[in-house]
């Protein structure tokens, strides 16, 4: 059975301030997907990042960054400078690879309620 | 190219009644998956449909939930008898036939039962 577990319930930090999330997952799958999802007080689901198994490499993109080890089953993200506007519920998700058609279903994380306070 | 829509965006039914939630796929997307996220809690998958087939309904209460993705029109995730407890957020995700992991959501149905 797979697992996402977000150990931060919550988290409340300055504007300005760095910030990282963490992800811990378990799966018996030798291939499979990592994805970040935003869900700001709207609550629409916003997708941030999808990672593959196979690539290791962390990942940048204007103030987030995102840090896959498999060896140690972790996938955090972090947030640089944070702004009031990042204030959001995080869920990090984990999904079988699949091929051919396509199917599986998302496992996700409880989610990180981030308080970015100007 | 519109994204994926739910509809209605905000439901209340009160105890007993029947609530409808649709959900209509992104262009050329035939796999639809529902999830549900019940308060401050994350979301949990239910089922996984494709044209005029239930692949996967692991996720689905045994009773009074059903869901159907018809040859024509969209997606529907139909509660019976809905009790207090069915209040959440009701989200769906579609995808392309073959090769994608990536779901795209739609902005949730929020139900709340009186």
């Amino acid at each position: 059975a797979q697992k996402v577990t977000q150990a931060q319930t919550e988290i409340s930090v300055v504007e300005k301030e760095d910030v990282t999330l963490d992800c811990v997952y378990e799966t018996r799958d030798t291939t499979y997907y990592l994805f970040w999802y935003k869900q700001p007080p709207s609550g629409e689901l916003v997708f941030l990042i999808r990672r593959n198994s196979f690539d290791e490499q962390n990942e940048i993109s204007g103030r987030y960054s995102w840090n896959f080890q498999k060896s140690t089953s972790s996938f955090n993200f972090t947030i640089t400078a944070s702004q009031v506007v990042d204030s959001a519920v995080y869920f990090c998700a984990l999904i079988k690879a699949g091929g051919g058609t396509s199917y599986g279903k998302l496992t996700f994380g409880q989610g990180t309620i981030l308080t970015v306070h100007p | 190219n519109a994204g994926v829509m739910q509809n209605p965006r905000h439901l209340v039914r009160r105890r007993g009644q029947e609530a409808r939630l649709r959900c209509s796929p992104m262009k050329g997307h035939s796999h639809v998956y529902w999830y549900r996220q019940l308060p401050e809690e994350g979301l949990k998958f239910m089922v996984y449909l494709q044209k005029e087939n239930i692949i996967d309904e692991s996720g689905m209460p045994k009773e009074r939930f059903s869901a159907e993705f018809p040859k024509e029109g969209p997606s529907i995730l139909r509660i019976q008898q809905v009790v207090r407890g069915d209040s959440a957020a009701y989200f769906c995700a579609t995808t392309p036939p073959a090769g994608y992991n990536e779901q795209f959501f739609g902005p949730g149905t929020r139900l709340t039962v009186l």
